[in-house]
């Protein structure tokens, strides 16, 4: 129990233009979704965190007006890039709370701008 | 958010315990203890938790000291697979409790 299913698993995209990532919770609902960042050979960083029906919490120097979140059901938590550049090439992880004491992770999607 | 410090790696022979230590000298009363570890280019996969007791899974157990400053995984027959970045960490307390990951310990498990 407690998957979360993470699309797409990779994606290329040309630099300005934005890319949507999903993220659903499969068994459970999930009321509270975070969303993390990973650069090559570091840890995994918090962006955001989301709350259904509500507006995403951004972490310090993460910028809302470029990631955007949406939490609109208590299965799905969707992230923008908006108007991609080559630095935001990374490998972006999704992650949902359930019950009081359960996180589970997504499979993660490496995203690369050109 | 309590910090923690950890390794950064760790060599293990295969089929031998591995003692994986981590340092939380500033949780709090109502803080728990989580370990994630994460193998490379997938997402973090669930160890065990905990927030005062010793707790064991089929996977490994955790020990936490008594003052709850530190607290040490193990696993107990260490195989190939096990080779990933194991992270120690202690949940905010505050309301969307959310994990923030450390840089972690990177077991390396040899033949």
């Amino acid at each position: 129990g407690a998957v979360v299913s993470q699309h797409p698993s990779r994606v290329i995209c040309k630099s300005g233009t934005s890319v949507k990532i999903e993220c659903r919770s499969l068994d459970f609902q999930a009321t509270t979704m975070f969303w993390y960042r990973q650069f090559p050979k570091q840890s995994l960083m918090l962006m955001a965190t989301s709350n259904e029906g509500s507006k995403a919490t951004y972490e310090q120097g993460v910028e809302k007006d470029k990631f955007l979140i949406n939490h609109a059901s208590l299965t799905l938590s969707t992230l923008t890039v908006t108007s991609a550049h080559p630095e935001d090439s990374s490998f972006y992880i999704c992650s949902a709370r359930y019950r009081n004491y359960g996180y589970t992770f997504g499979s993660g999607t490496r995203l690369t701008v050109v | 958010d309590a910090k923690t410090t950890q390794p950064p790696s760790m060599d293990c022979a295969e089929g031998r315990a591995a003692n994986l230590p981590c340092n939380h000298s500033t949780i709090s009363g109502n803080e728990y203890v989580y370990w994630y570890r994460q193998i490379h280019s997938q997402g973090p996969q669930y160890i065990i938790h905990g927030l005062k007791n010793n707790e064991t899974n089929e996977m490994a157990s955790l020990i936490i000291t008594e003052d709850r400053k530190s607290s040490t995984l193990i696993l107990p027959h260490a195989t190939l697979r096990d080779t990933a970045v194991y992270y120690c960490i202690v949940r905010d307390g505050g309301s969307n409790y959310k994990l923030t990951f450390g840089k972690g310990t990177l077991l390396t498990v040899n033949p």
